[in-house]
Order: structure tokens, then sequence, then C-alpha cells
């Protein structure tokens, strides 16, 4: 299967600092990614749906100025989350699609580890 | 948006039995997969399953679209089976994923 990788696997951040997370399809180019949010023995939330070469889509209720999405190339996708407090803390996920066939009718999602945010 | 719903909630089993966790869903889909999401958080592909039927090993899917049903079966169970396994399905129009609630499989020795 598609091999997707995220960095950093786990940060720990004072309120009011920002952190990046790195989101990479290893073996594929990836036009859209996801970016998901778990929350302990919860499932998991999209938060928004990045697109390179365009701006994200975010899902209702999700802060944009929040959390900045930068889909720069096939393969990176990046989410900020800016002036993080604690309240942010939580495990974010990302997922990129492998599309193949006519109109996109194979259409399977990959996941990366997560990236656990401690915001003290 | 479309409504995806997992039973059950909680499954404890013994090693060595079987066992059938269900999926419903509210809408048509293009799209549906079963994960296993292991103690460290990572979600492993198990199916791609918008229809029909696939095995692999002790695990099988079975997804009838027109009932708006989806079943994963495990047999023979094995403590690493233990984990949470989430049904996430893609609606027609677009390629978002909606997750169910998942449901925590436990497998003692």
């Amino acid at each position: 299967g598609a091999v997707v990788s995220q960095h950093p696997s786990r940060v720990i951040c004072k309120s009011g600092t920002s952190v990046k997370i790195e989101c990479r399809s290893l073996d594929f180019q990836a036009t859209t990614m996801f970016w998901y949010r778990q929350f302990p023995k919860q499932s998991l939330m999209l938060m928004a749906t990045s697109n390179e070469g365009s701006k994200a889509t975010y899902e209702q209720g999700v802060e944009k100025d929040k959390f900045l999405i930068n889909h720069a190339s096939l393969t990176l996708s990046t989410l900020t989350v800016t002036s993080a407090h604690p309240e942010d803390s939580s495990f974010y996920i990302c997922s990129a699609r492998v599309v193949s066939g006519r109109e996109g009718l194979y259409n399977e999602q990959f996941f990366g580890p997560g990236t656990r945010l401690t915001v003290l | 948006g479309i409504q995806v719903e997992q039973s059950p909630p909680d499954l404890i089993l013994q090693e060595g039995a079987n066992s059938t966790l269900r999926c419903n869903f509210s809408d048509s889909v293009n799209n549906l997969q079963w994960f296993h999401q292991n103690p460290w958080g990572q979600l492993i592909n198990l199916f791609y399953i918008p229809s029909g039927t696939k095995q692999n090993g002790r695990l099988s899917a079975t997804t009838v679209a027109t009932e708006r049903y989806s079943l994963l079966y495990i047999s023979s169970s094995q403590t690493t089976d233990s984990g949470v396994y989430f049904c996430a399905v893609g609606e027609t129009s677009g390629s978002r994923l909606t997750f169910g609630e998942g449901t925590q499989l436990t497998v003692n020795p």
C-alpha cells in the first residue's frame, strides 16, 4: 500500500507558540490530502481538505486562521497550529488519497502515523 | 451529512473466537474503508470495499451498498487483533471520509 509519513510524531510546546506538522506521501503523488483531529477515546473528525496549488477547504467550526494549511507540492502538506493553547492539545492525523481509473473510480485514503500535540 | 453507525461499540473475546462488526450508513457511498487503529494511533488499512466481498487471511468484509451496510468478519481472533476498528465512508459527490465511532475490540488470551 501507499506510505504516508508525518513529522514530528510528538511535540510539547508552551501556550502561545506555533507548531508546524508535516505530512508527506512517500511513494505516490497526492493532489488531495486531509487533516483530522482525534481526542482520546473518540473518533476522527475531519478538519480540512488540502488541495495542491489551491486554498484548503475547512470543515464547519474549524478556524482557518488558527489552523493554517499549505499544500505546496504533490507530496507535502503542512498544518500549522498558530498561537496554540491547551485546548488545541490533541492527536492530529493526515491522510492522502490515491486515485486511479477513470473519474477517480479507485479512491482509497492512506493515513500517516499521527502527531500528538501537547500544549502546556 | 452522511451518518455512520458502528456496532457493537465494545467487544470482548477469548482468543480463537470469531466476531462480526457492523457499519450502517445513511446515504449512497463511493468509498468505504475499514481500518484498525493500533495502540500507537496508526490507522492500518484493512479493506477498501465500496461494494462486494473481499478476504485477507483471517479477515473478510462484505458491503451491501443497496442496503447501506458493511460487515467485517474476524475469525480465530488473536490478542494482536485488539484495538479500535473504524468504518469510514465517502459520499458519492466527494472524496472526504466520514468515520463511525468505532468498535473497541479486546481479545483476551
